[in-house]
């Protein structure tokens, strides 16, 4: 099946600093999403994204819609303890099956 | 309150077994989805119901069988287990069928299964 490019595989940075994060794929996307899922959790909807050069905030969290549609990327400003987690794009065209990113771990050394 | 439960959250069973996981959302969404997580951690979809009515079925052993008893339950039935069916299963569910905003897929928290 399918899969999106995701980068980079893992992060180990320090407290505050600012991260990012992106996802390719070769055909192109109506909808960009960006899930969090913590050990022993499930993914958690973080941004969404609906429109081709959108660019989205959620707090620290600021998301784009790649203008081809192919791509779209995450920044986390100002990094923090509990920003540690597994974070997936995921891409999904007319219909409802999302396409899942193969995972970004991030973790923060306080 | 759970939005999007799953029961039992460990599974532990031998080989050749069957088991059933549960899964529940409390949300009113017409439509719930089972996906598998492997253990590099990829996400990939298995089914969807929308309704009680299969949508979605992906290349998945028959040994898996979802069924639906109603639109706010969707419960995975596996029969004959195998080693390579350890991984995490993650049931979610959405408002409706087609994507666009506010169709926002809602994961539960998971069900470990090991097949020793």
């Amino acid at each position: 099946g399918q899969q999106l490019n995701q980068s980079p595989q893992s992060m180990f940075i320090q407290e505050g600093e600012d991260v990012s994060m992106n996802c390719t794929s070769s055909s192109i996307f109506n909808t960009w999403l960006w899930y969090k899922q913590e050990p022993g959790e499930g993914p958690v909807l973080l941004i969404a994204l609906y429109k081709a050069g959108e660019l989205t905030s959620n707090g620290r969290l600021t998301a784009q819609f790649g203008i081809t549609r192919k791509d779209s990327f995450l920044n986390i400003s100002a990094s923090i303890p509990s920003d540690v987690g597994i974070y997936f794009c995921a891409g999904q065209r007319s219909s409802y099956k999302l396409i899942f990113g193969s995972g970004t771990r991030l973790l923060v050394r306080p | 309150d759970t939005a999007v439960s799953q029961t039992p959250k460990y599974l532990v069973t031998q080989m050749g077994n069957d088991k059933s996981i549960k899964c529940e959302q409390n949300l009113g969404h017409d439509t719930m989805y089972w996906y598998k997580q492997d253990s590099k951690k990829f996400l990939k979809i298995m089914f969807s119901y929308n309704n009680k009515e299969l949508i979605i079925n992906e290349t998945v052993p028959n040994r898996f069988s979802p069924k639906s008893p109603d639109k706010a339950h969707l419960n995975l039935h596996i029969n004959s287990l195998e080693l390579g069916d350890s991984a995490v299963y993650f049931c979610a569910s959405s408002p409706f069928r087609l994507a666009g905003p506010k169709n926002i897929q809602y994961f539960g928290a998971g069900t470990r299964l090991s097949v020793l």
